[in-house]
């Protein structure tokens, strides 16, 4: 049983464009939802992260946008540049219980 | 300068070895977990231990051991019953029942066998 789903499994954006990525859960007691990039080789590392009391969080051209009611949260990547092309997972636990439930992640190539 | 340590960088075993995955945090983190990854799998948990002396099985267990004998150690022991241990292992820590639960994660250890 799959409890967070991601797509699409691949993206290719060219270079200034936006990249969109989309999660959706199940289990509505999940309180805590990151993203992890990950490069070639190495270990993810926290991207950004929302809780849901808020509905978006920003944090420089990195955006997740949250709707509690579809139980689905997105990342937004603006202005992408070949330096994003990494690996993304979403994830979702619950507070003070901490185990991260990952999506399958979604491998983005942003294209000169 | 903290973090996690995983070692060896790239491990090979033979069918029928059993290998043990090394993993060292300083953070004074209390939780410390074990990923696997597969190509198009995501991450999925293997082992995961809150406090000292204690861990739980994740969904994947079977064919592995872990110890945590000390809180900044939390080694990994592929057994030869795991039938296709082939994979990108991740190990992790993290302060739990904090409002910030971030995860911080090692380098890996890329286990082929030969």
């Amino acid at each position: 049983q799959q409890q967070v789903k991601q797509s699409p499994q691949s993206l290719i954006v060219q270079k200034g464009g936006i990249s969109i990525i989309n999660c959706a859960y199940e289990n509505t007691a999940f309180d805590y939802f990151p993203w992890y990039q990950q490069f070639p080789g190495k270990g993810p590392a926290l991207l950004i992260a929302i809780r849901p009391d808020v509905s978006e969080k920003k944090e420089g051209r990195f955006t997740i946008s949250f709707n509690k009611s579809a139980k689905q949260f997105s990342l937004h990547i603006m202005d992408s540049q070949p330096g994003d092309s990494a690996t993304y997972f979403c994830a979702a636990s619950l507070s003070g219980y901490s185990t991260l439930t990952f999506g399958k992640g979604t491998m983005l190539l942003v294209s000169p | 300068d903290g973090g996690i340590t995983q070692s060896p960088k790239y491990l090979f075993r033979k069918e029928g070895q059993n290998v043990t995955l090394s993993c060292e945090q300083n953070l004074n983190h209390d939780a410390m977990y074990w990923y696997r990854q597969d190509p198009g799998q995501g991450l999925r948990l293997i082992y995961y231990s809150q406090i000292v002396n204690d861990f739980q099985k994740g969904d994947i267990a079977e064919g592995y051991s872990v110890s945590r004998e000390k809180k900044e150690s939390f080694p990994l022991t592929v057994t030869s019953a795991q039938k296709n241990p082939t994979a990108f292992y991740l190990c992790a820590s993290s302060l739990p029942g904090q409002l910030n639960t971030e995860a911080f994660f090692g380098q890996g250890t890329r286990l082929t066998v030969v």
